[in-house]
């Protein structure tokens, strides 16, 4: 059964560094999210991408967040310039259409010290 | 937006009775409300999902009812493991916004 699958499992940075945390997506998929749970807490979403472009963010996503889609098959979060309050597991996710279950990826635990 | 309230925060069952989540969604917009197990360290993992249009829906041990009037739905698992030992998160989505919006999640303890 095809995955989402991320990379770093697990990334460690100092804070004000800059990180990407990378995606692939399932292949025939359209849609692209960037989710967050902080330790404990609920997940939230962070941005979507369709067609090329996002499609919303949320007010976590400022200027210091962006994503990319470089290629046919990776998707990336960057973090400019990394805080503290950004430790968290990211997911991502993608959707193959409007009517179909979003899988989500196994995630990377980002730990800014 | 949306805005998604779960409860109980915790939910401890004797193995073999059954438990109920209980989730509220503030949208009457949203029409897909997928569940997920989370366990320790893992990635969400979908266990059910349901769509406006349909009241109610099973799989095995597994059923979600949904009151589109009230704007609630519920997780009810029955005949309960202690593999279903997790954190439980509700969802709710829009037609045309694909973003979910969870709820606080709920810790679900079986116990022996």
């Amino acid at each position: 059964e095809p995955e989402v699958t991320q990379t770093p499992s697990h990334q460690v940075t100092q804070m004000g560094q800059e990180v990407i945390l990378r995606c692939v997506p399932i292949s025939n998929h359209l849609y692209f999210y960037w989710y967050r749970q902080i330790l404990g807490q609920k997940v939230e979403f962070l941005v979507s991408f369709y067609n090329n472009e996002i499609s919303e963010k949320s007010e976590i996503f400022d200027d210091q967040f962006s994503v990319e889609r470089p290629d046919g098959s990776n998707f990336t979060l960057k973090i400019r310039s990394t805080k503290l309050e950004d430790s968290a597991m990211y997911f991502c996710a993608s959707l193959a259409g409007e009517y179909n279950e979003q899988f989500f990826g196994p995630g990377t635990r980002l730990t800014v010290l | 937006g949306e805005n998604v309230e779960q409860h109980p925060s915790t939910l401890s069952v004797q193995e073999g009775d059954s438990a109920v989540i209980k989730c509220t969604y503030s949208d009457s917009a949203s029409n897909y409300f997928p569940w997920y197990k989370q366990e320790l360290g893992k990635r969400p993992q979908l266990i059910i999902d349901i769509r406006s249009n349909v009241g109610e829906k099973k799989d095995q041990r597994i059923a979600v009812t949904l009151n589109k009037t009230a704007k609630h739905f519920s997780l009810h698992i029955t005949e309960t493991q202690p593999e279903d030992s997790a954190v439980y998160f509700c969802a709710a989505r829009s037609f045309g916004n694909e973003k979910l919006t969870f709820g606080t999640g709920t810790r679900l303890t079986i116990i022996p």
